[in-house]
């Protein structure tokens, strides 16, 4: 079973600039997470989406970010325009609804670098 | 104050040492205390989780938590050159909620 992916893997802009960062959760996933690691900080919860809906942007760091889950299988990150403190590792996790753990444990991707120049 | 505090390293023992990697938390409402273990340039991966105060054992990999200190412990016995990652603490309140991470520790085991 393919895990996580997300894509590009790495990215390099100019200030000002848009890019959209893609994820493709395991299959069957409900649950869609997105976080992001800044240089020398902890990893940071940005939001999270059970199927197409939004259950916690609490994380959104502003209005520049904008994440979308058409059709409750893929999701994509924009961020537009971009600064040079956007620059980071994005990173995308999924767990399904249900579970028979008492945990329900998230999947990681391996993370989209943004470098922001 | 962050919600997770972790000491970020590096840290770096010889094969076969037993390591002691430590966090604490301010949020009381924290109830699953997870472990992910992190690679270069990979995802973060579930190591192991523990539901509120005690002990859980799994092979080398030790995880103790006293939420009355709001302390989080993972011991890994009998070290070895594969246990070199970044080992990251991350409390949740549970269910489907976020994870919350520590900085992560840096752990390099030399042969």
């Amino acid at each position: 079973e393919a895990g996580v992916t997300q894509f590009p893997s790495h990215s390099v802009i100019e200030k000002g600039q848009t890019v959209t960062l893609r994820c493709d959760p395991i299959s069957g996933h409900d649950n869609l997470y997105w976080y992001r690691r800044v240089m020398g900080k902890e990893i940071k919860f940005l939001l999270h989406f059970v199927k197409e809906s939004k259950q916690d942007e609490s994380g959104m760091p502003n209005n520049r970010f904008l994440a979308e889950r058409t059709g409750g299988t893929y999701s994509t990150l924009k961020v537009q325009p971009a600064e040079l403190e956007d620059s980071g590792v994005y990173f995308c996790a999924s767990s399904p609804l249900r579970t028979t753990s008492s945990y329900n444990e998230q999947f990681f991707g391996p993370g989209t670098r943004l470098t922001v120049l | 104050q962050k919600e997770v505090e972790q000491d970020p390293g590096p840290l770096s023992v010889p094969e076969g040492a037993i390591v002691s990697l430590n966090c604490t938390y301010s949020n009381s409402a924290f109830q699953y205390f997870m472990w992910y273990r992190q690679y270069s340039r990979k995802g973060p991966e579930l190591l192991m989780y523990t539901y509120s105060s005690g002990n859980k054992e799994d092979g080398r990999f030790t995880a103790q938590v006293d939420k009355s200190s709001k302390y989080i412990s993972l011991f890994i016995r009998d070290s070895q050159p594969s246990d070199s990652a970044t080992y990251l603490c991350a409390p949740s309140s549970g269910g489907y909620q976020k994870v919350t991470f520590g900085t992560g520790t840096k752990l390099q085991v030399i042969p």
